[in-house]
């Protein structure tokens, strides 16, 4: 019920494309998205976060979209630059509650 | 704004040992939090306190780990004694606000051999 499943596990894409990661819930209570970014080394930090009012929240060039009936949500990353090669954490919460659930992590590496 | 501060940022010790992590949470943050990190998972938590009470420690294995927040501020996480599945990476967080916005520290990396 707590789960957060996320995917794919590790993604490759060249500079200047479009970085989709994708996420999956299962509790219908959470009512809070965010996505961290984490470099080797460092702890996560928050990059975006989304509550399930609105179907997209965009800032910059990273974008989520949120289907609240297919209870899942995804990040959108476009024009990928070299910077932005790092590990993607989704997650989510109930407002309430603050605990976060984390998905597993995705990889992503950013090629010339 | 200062952020989150951990120490140590690394820690090998011999399993059956003890070892002690400290959090220094941003100034005004009232919830602090204890994640562990797997290597190649997303982080668990295993604390979370409110000033200085306890909310949820649902996950943390009583048995070996402890955790206190003296004062509402400073908190230290307590291993005795280490397992080798405890290597991870310790995470603190602290927020000023219901429903998430965490700041994150860099972490203690633990390794346990």
């Amino acid at each position: 019920q707590q789960q957060v499943k996320q995917s794919p596990q590790s993604l490759i894409v060249q500079k200047g494309g479009i970085s989709i990661i994708n996420c999956a819930y299962e509790n219908t209570a959470f009512d809070y998205f965010p996505w961290y970014q984490q470099f080797p080394g460092k702890g996560p930090a928050l990059l975006i976060a989304i509550r399930p009012d609105v179907s997209e929240k965009k800032e910059g060039r990273f974008t989520i979209s949120f289907n609240k009936s297919a209870k899942q949500f995804s990040l959108h990353i476009m024009d990928s630059q070299p910077g932005d090669s790092a590990t993607y954490f989704c997650a989510a919460s109930n407002f309430g509650n603050e605990k976060l659930t984390f998905g597993t992590g995705t990889r992503l590496t950013i090629i010339p | 704004e200062a952020g989150v501060a951990q120490s140590p940022r690394y820690k090998i010790i011999e399993k059956r040992q003890s070892v002690a992590f400290w959090c220094n949470p941003i100034s005004g943050h009232a919830t602090l939090y204890w994640y562990q990190q797997i290597l190649g998972q997303g982080p668990k938590l295993l604390i979370q306190f409110q000033n200085n009470g306890v909310v949820d420690d649902s996950q943390l294995p009583k048995d070996r780990f402890s955790a206190e927040r003296l004062k509402g501020v400073d908190s230290t996480l307590k291993i005795q004694p280490a397992k080798l599945e405890d290597s991870a990476v310790y995470l603190c967080a602290s927020s000023t606000i219901t429903g998430g916005g965490y700041t994150f520290g860099s972490g203690t990396r633990l390794t346990v051999v």
